[in-house]
């Protein structure tokens, strides 16, 4: 089955620019969702179809695909932005779900 | 608004059954496919199961293949998962989601723990 691999953590200073990969082999074909999910709640979905945001989702969340690699760029880090982050991807032609393992955001 | 609510969570032992709702309001639930994820303590996002917007077609992850089962009521605008033969390894938080191009709206979770 797919895999998709994300790095355990990321730390990032207020108003800096997070970015958190999504590994995957040729992950550049298929279309790439991200969610947000902050401790104690459900997740929230930020980005969908690699690069586009559901209405209420900030600006500063952006994302991009290419290849092997696709990546969630948050802009101007705020503290509130701490949160675990999931790409996912449809597998096996549009019939199964596939999560990264999650990435931990820390705000310094 | 999309509101979904999960309920029927418990605990429960090795080799028991329970059966997870969700309820859905808010949107035309009969136009969705809807799923099943779930959250071990402490761990990632696992999928678990996909029901199409009429019920015609289900799929499930190999892990629960065989012991759990998705299905839903348009009536009652109600998503179930059937989960029998449950194990330790099944202990985790259960959200339902609703589909389409991405997960766009979820449960606030139900917590099943499987322990004797």
């Amino acid at each position: 089955s797919y895999v998709l691999t994300q790095p355990p953590s990321v730390s990032v200073a207020p108003g800096q620019t997070a970015r958190i990969t999504c590994g995957g082999d040729n992950i550049g074909s298929k279309s790439v969702h991200w969610y947000q999910q902050k401790a104690g709640q459900a997740p929230v979905l930020v980005v969908y179809d690699d690069s586009d945001r559901p209405s209420g989702i900030p600006e500063r969340f952006s994302g991009s695909n290419s290849g092997n690699t696709a990546t969630l760029t948050i802009s101007r880090v705020e503290d509130g932005d701490e949160a675990d982050y999931y790409c996912q991807v449809w597998d096996r032609g549009g019939e199964y779900v596939v999560f990264g393992g999650g990435t931990k955001l820390t705000v310094l | 608004q999309v509101q979904l609510v999960d309920s029927g969570g418990g605990v429960v032992q090795p080799g028991r059954s329970l059966r997870l709702s969700c309820t859905a309001s808010g949107f035309t639930f009969s136009s969705y496919s809807m799923h099943w994820v779930r959250q071990a303590p402490g761990k990632g996002l696992e999928w678990v199961a996909i029901i199409s917007f009429d019920g015609s077609k289900k799929y499930h992850a190999d892990s629960v293949k065989g012991r759990f089962t998705i299905s839903r009521d348009n009536f009652t605008k109600t998503l179930y998962l059937q989960m029998n033969s449950l194990r330790a390894e099944d202990t985790a938080l259960y959200y339902c989601a609703r589909g389409g191009v991405a997960f766009d709206a979820w449960g606030q979770g139900t917590l099943v723990t499987v322990s004797s």
